[in-house]
C-alpha cells in the first residue's frame, strides 16, 4: 500500500499518560498535516510541516501537544498528560511538492478513560 | 480565519435521483475548494475539486461548481446510488489559510434503493 500510513490505528490511555502517534507519508510527498475529528465533525486542523519545518500551528495545538517531522519524512505527534478531550480520531494526510491536493491516512482513533 | 458553512446536515435520496450540497467560506482570496467523501471508520476520501480560476468541473456522475462572487460552491451528485450513502465535508484552502484545509460540518448522505 503506497498510500499514508498511521500507527496505532487505535490508543486507549489513562488520563494523564503520554501517547506518541506517528504517520508515514507518501513517498516524496513533501507537505504533512495533522488534524483531529471529533464525531460528527469535520477534521480541524492542528499543524503542517514543509519538509522538516513545521509552518504552522493551530490555536487547538496546546502545550501539551507537539509534533515532529525530524528528517522531512515520517512525523509524530505527541500529547502530553493526556485529558478526557483529547479523544478523538487523528488524521495526518500529506501533499506534494506544487499541488494542493491533501491525501488522508487512516488515522489513530484515541480514547483517553 | 476562514470559515466554512455547510448545508445541508443530513440528506435522504431515493436511488436515482439527484444529491446538492452546498457550502459558503468566508475568505475571498481563497482559492482551493475540496470534497471529500468519508464512510464510517475510514479515511476521508477526495473525489473532487476545484480551483478559484475554474466555474465549474464534473467527472462522471459528480460535478462541483463555484461562484467566487458569492462565495460559495456547490457538489452536485446525479443518478445516486447506495453505494453514495456516506458523509461528505466540503473544504477551503488558500489566502490567508495557505496549506492548510477548512472543513464543513458535513452532510450524512443516504441513498435509498
Amino acid at each position: 500500500d503506497t498510500g499514508v500510513s498511521q500507527d496505532p490505528r487505535h490508543k486507549i490511555t489513562k488520563r494523564g499518560q503520554n501517547v506518541t502517534f506517528r504517520c508515514d507519508p507518501i513517498s516524496e510527498h513533501n507537505r504533512l498535516y495533522w488534524y483531529r475529528q471529533t464525531l460528527g465533525q469535520g477534521p480541524e486542523f492542528l499543524t503542517y510541516f514543509q519538509n522538516e519545518a513545521q509552518l504552522e500551528k493551530s490555536r487547538l495545538l496546546s502545550d501539551r501537544f507537539s509534533a515532529e517531522r525530524p528528517k522531512g519524512s515520517f512525523s509524530t505527534l505527541e500529547i502530553q498528560r493526556t485529558e478526557q478531550g483529547d479523544s478523538a480520531m487523528y488524521l495526518c494526510a500529506s501533499s506534494p511538492r506544487l499541488q494542493e491536493t491533501q491525501y488522508f491516512g487512516p488515522g489513530t482513533r484515541l480514547l483517553v478513560l | 480565519g476562514e470559515n466554512v458553512e455547510q448545508h445541508p446536515s443530513t440528506l435522504s435520496v431515493q436511488e436515482g435521483d439527484s444529491a446538492v450540497i452546498k457550502c459558503t467560506y468566508s475568505d475571498s482570496a481563497s482559492n482551493y475548494f475540496p470534497w471529500y467523501k468519508q464512510e464510517l471508520g475510514k479515511r476521508p476520501q477526495l473525489i473532487i475539486d476545484i480551483r478559484s480560476n475554474v466555474g465549474e468541473k464534473k467527472d462522471q456522475r459528480i460535478a462541483v461548481t463555484l461562484n467566487k462572487t458569492a462565495k460559495h460552491f456547490s457538489l452536485h451528485i446525479t443518478e445516486t446510488q447506495p453505494e453514495d450513502s456516506a458523509v461528505y465535508f466540503c473544504a477551503v484552502a488558500g489566502g490567508t489559510s495557505y496549506g492548510k484545509l477548512t472543513f464543513g460540518q458535513g452532510t450524512i448522505l443516504t441513498v435509498h434503493p
